[in-house]
């Protein structure tokens, strides 16, 4: 079964509505990364979260942490074809390795 | 640029034919992973350096694969024998942690990948 779940598998949005990806945790979060991913291309760097209830935000990108449902979404407002992509969820779970688990994956296609 | 850099970024090979990656961390960075990427799933961790000293390899690493990183810089990732199931992105990254005792990964810098195909 998979460490970390997210929801949904694929999303397609208009141009400038706000949409809402999550990420759920069989296990208990060290710290959740989020990432994006361009079709063929390595993963940027978004965000880092580590307290519960902490909530970053870049440009029209929010996340937040809820530490005791061991989850944690992602929020794009106003959604621009620049946010198109696959956003991946990492964490340490502490599930033996010292590195991330990553999520499959939400992919995001913003229609013009 | 002084990001990660992998090498080369796509290669096909034919089944049972060795291949080797190399990845370049940012300069600066003790740690150093990689992993494996298939179409439709996040990425696979296979292995971590911190310095040049392997610390960790994942139940995925079949003994035909093998990793280095001989001077604590650049790696290499080797796999003998290619099987088709070796089709793969192999994703480098590299990060810098001061200690060991840091708990959290920490922010980890992607390379592009290289492609793999084994026809």
């Amino acid at each position: 079964s998979q460490e970390l779940e997210q929801s949904p598998q694929s999303l397609i949005v208009q141009e400038g509505k706000n949409l809402t990806i999550n990420c759920t945790s069989s296990k208990t979060l060290y710290g959740l990364y989020w990432y994006k991913q361009k079709y063929g291309e390595g993963l940027i760097f978004l965000m880092m979260l580590q307290k519960g209830g902490e909530e970053k935000s870049h440009e029209k990108i929010t996340a937040k942490l809820d530490e005791k449902k061991q989850q944690s979404s992602l929020h794009i407002t106003a959604s621009q074809p620049s946010h198109a992509g696959t956003y991946l969820c990492g964490a340490d779970l502490n599930s033996g390795y010292s590195t991330l688990t990553f999520g499959k994956g939400t992919m995001l296609l913003v229609s013009p | 640029d002084t990001g990660v850099s992998q090498d080369p970024r796509h290669k096909i090979t034919k089944r049972g034919q060795n291949v080797t990656f190399r990845c370049d961390p940012i300069s600066e960075h003790n740690r150093l992973y990689w992993y494996r990427q298939t179409l439709g799933q996040g990425p696979e961790f296979l292995t971590y350096f911190q310095n040049e000293a392997q610390l960790e390899k994942s139940r995925l690493l079949s003994d035909r694969f093998s990793a280095e990183r001989p001077k604590g810089s650049f790696s290499t990732l080797e796999i003998q024998r290619t099987e088709q199931g070796d089709s793969a992105m192999y994703l480098c990254a590299s990060s810098l942690r001061l200690s060991l005792a840091e708990l959290n990964t920490g922010e980890l810098f992607f390379g592009e990948g290289s492609r793999l195909t084994v026809l």
